[in-house]
């Protein structure tokens, strides 16, 4: 089966920057997306990556790089709120359901 | 616009008892998707709906599991007969026209088996 690899948990500080590293099986990918969980809440959307390269939304950025069947979520001036889940997540060519790791847990520190 | 409705909220019942869960997508949203969380895990993906049409199913228990969505809008999912391992949020999500990797997800029902 399809499978993805992220790193199971992450602490950084208020302010700090932090990247979360996802790594996905190649054969029929199509996209590389984010989402962020806080505990007792559903899933919502971060990003998306289709292409090559680097998405910049605010204080999230994301980047995949096709060749090394990799990408990251890049969080800027962390915020105590940040603190939450956060899943990779592939869709493949012809079956655009999502396949989720099973995530990082990012803990922000005073 | 409203987000995806769930209910219930919470539910706890004996192995061997069935339930049910109700989603209602965004409006609009002709694709539906159901995933079971189980903590510590990401979500998984159960069943996928286009319209009132299944696109994928092939990660559904259907020994126990069956979903339905008829008239192409709200979606039921149901157990029959749960397990204890079949304790986890069921998580219902729907995209529209655009990106479908853009899913909203609604709240969730979160599932104990005893």
């Amino acid at each position: 089966g399809q499978s993805l690899e992220q790193p199971s948990e992450v602490t950084a500080v208020e302010g700090a920057i932090v990247q979360i590293n996802c790594t996905y099986q190649t054969s029929g990918f199509y996209g590389l997306s984010w989402y962020q969980q806080h505990d007792g809440g559903a899933p919502t959307f971060l990003s998306y990556n289709g292409l090559d390269g680097l998405e910049e939304t605010g204080r999230f950025s994301s980047f995949l790089s096709r060749s090394d069947s990799y990408g990251y979520l890049l969080l800027q001036e962390l915020q105590m709120k940040d603190s939450a889940s956060y899943f990779c997540a592939v869709s493949y060519t012809g079956r655009r359901a999502l396949t989720f790791g099973s995530g990082t847990r990012l803990q922000v520190q005073p | 616009e409203a987000g995806v409705a769930q209910s219930p909220r919470y539910k706890i019942i004996e192995k061997r008892q069935s339930v049910a869960f109700w989603c209602n997508p965004i409006s609009g949203h002709a694709t539906l998707y159901w995933y079971q969380q189980i903590l510590g895990q990401g979500p998984k993906l159960l069943i996928q709906f286009q319209n009132n049409g299944v696109v994928d199913d092939s990660q559904l228990p259907k020994d126990r599991f069956s979903a339905e969505r008829l008239k192409g809008v709200d979606s039921t999912l149901k157990i029959q007969p749960a397990k204890l391992e079949d304790s986890a949020v069921y998580l219902c999500a729907s995209s529209g026209p655009g990106l479908q990797e853009t899913q909203y997800f609604g709240p969730g029902t979160r599932l104990l088996v005893l």
